[in-house]
C-alpha cells in the first residue's frame, strides 16, 4: 500500500533563510503525481507545487521548489527567502493510479522574525 | 467565482443523529472529494467522485455515504453520528484527478 511519510512534525526557520521540508513515499507505480499543499491558520488548503513523476525536471513556483528523486522516492520542498506568511502546516500528497490521494501527516513550519 | 463552498461551517450533533454536509463548486470540475482532518493524522480521503455519476470509497469510508447530485454538488451524509466522527471535514474538487485540488473552507463537526 502506498504511504507518504513526513518525518519532521515541526520545523523553524529564520525569516529570509532557506528551509527544506522532507517527504518520502512508498509505491510500486511508475506514473503518478506528487503535491505539496499549505494550510495556514485560516485552515484553507492551498496548492504550493505539483510534480509529475514522468518529468525529470524539478517543479518550481517562485520561492518554492522541489527536489524530486524518483529512485529514492523522495520529494522534498525547498522554501527560499522565507517570509512570515509562509508559516503554516505543509502536507505532501501522492496521487495513486486509481485517483485516490494519500496525504502525509504534515510538517508545521514556524518562521522566526 | 466562489470556488468550493461548504455548508455548514460548524455543527454539533448528539450521538446517533444524522446530518448531511453540503459541497458545491462553480469551476465546472469533473472530480470531487471528501476528506476528514484529525490532529496528527493529516487528511484522509473518505469518498471521491472522479466524474459525475461515479463515486468510490477512499481510505476511511465507514459510517459515511455520499451522493454526487450533479456536476456541481457532492454531499456527505452521516447516518448515525458517533464521537469518532468528530473532525474537520473538507470538500475539494479538481478538473481531473491528476490536477490540482481546490479545497473548501471546511466544516468543524463535533459529535457529543
Amino acid at each position: 500500500a502506498q504511504t507518504v511519510t513526513q518525518s519532521q512534525p515541526e520545523m523553524s526557520v529564520q525569516e529570509a533563510e532557506t528551509v527544506t521540508l522532507s517527504c518520502t513515499y512508498d509505491t510500486s507505480e511508475s506514473d503518478y503525481y506528487l503535491f505539496w499543499y499549505k494550510q495556514p491558520p485560516s485552515r484553507q488548503m492551498i496548492l504550493v507545487i505539483r510534480q509529475e513523476a514522468y518529468k525529470q525536471q524539478n517543479a518550481t513556483e517562485n520561492r518554492f521548489s522541489v527536489n524530486f528523486q524518483k529512485a529514492a522516492k523522495s520529494f522534498s520542498l525547498k522554501i527560499s527567502d522565507s517570509q512570515l506568511g509562509d508559516a503554516a502546516m505543509y502536507f505532501c500528497a501522492y496521487r495513486r493510479r486509481d485517483d485516490k490521494i494519500i496525504f502525509g501527516k504534515g510538517t508545521r513550519l514556524h518562521i522566526l522574525p | 467565482n466562489a470556488g468550493v463552498t461548504q455548508t455548514p461551517k460548524f455543527q454539533v450533533l448528539k450521538t446517533g443523529q444524522s446530518m448531511t454536509l453540503q459541497c458545491a463548486q462553480d469551476m465546472n470540475h469533473n472530480s470531487m472529494y471528501w476528506y476528514r482532518q484529525d490532529p496528527g493524522m493529516g487528511l484522509r480521503l473518505i469518498y471521491y467522485s472522479a466524474s459525475e455519476g461515479t463515486t468510490d470509497k477512499g481510505e476511511v469510508p465507514n459510517g459515511y455515504n455520499v451522493s454526487r447530485l450533479n456536476k456541481r454538488e457532492f454531499s456527505l451524509r452521516l447516518e448515525s453520528a458517533a464521537p469518532s466522527q468528530t473532525s474537520v471535514y473538507f470538500c475539494a474538487s479538481s478538473e481531473v484527478p491528476s490536477d490540482t485540488q481546490y479545497f473548501g473552507p471546511g466544516t468543524r463537526l463535533t459529535v457529543l
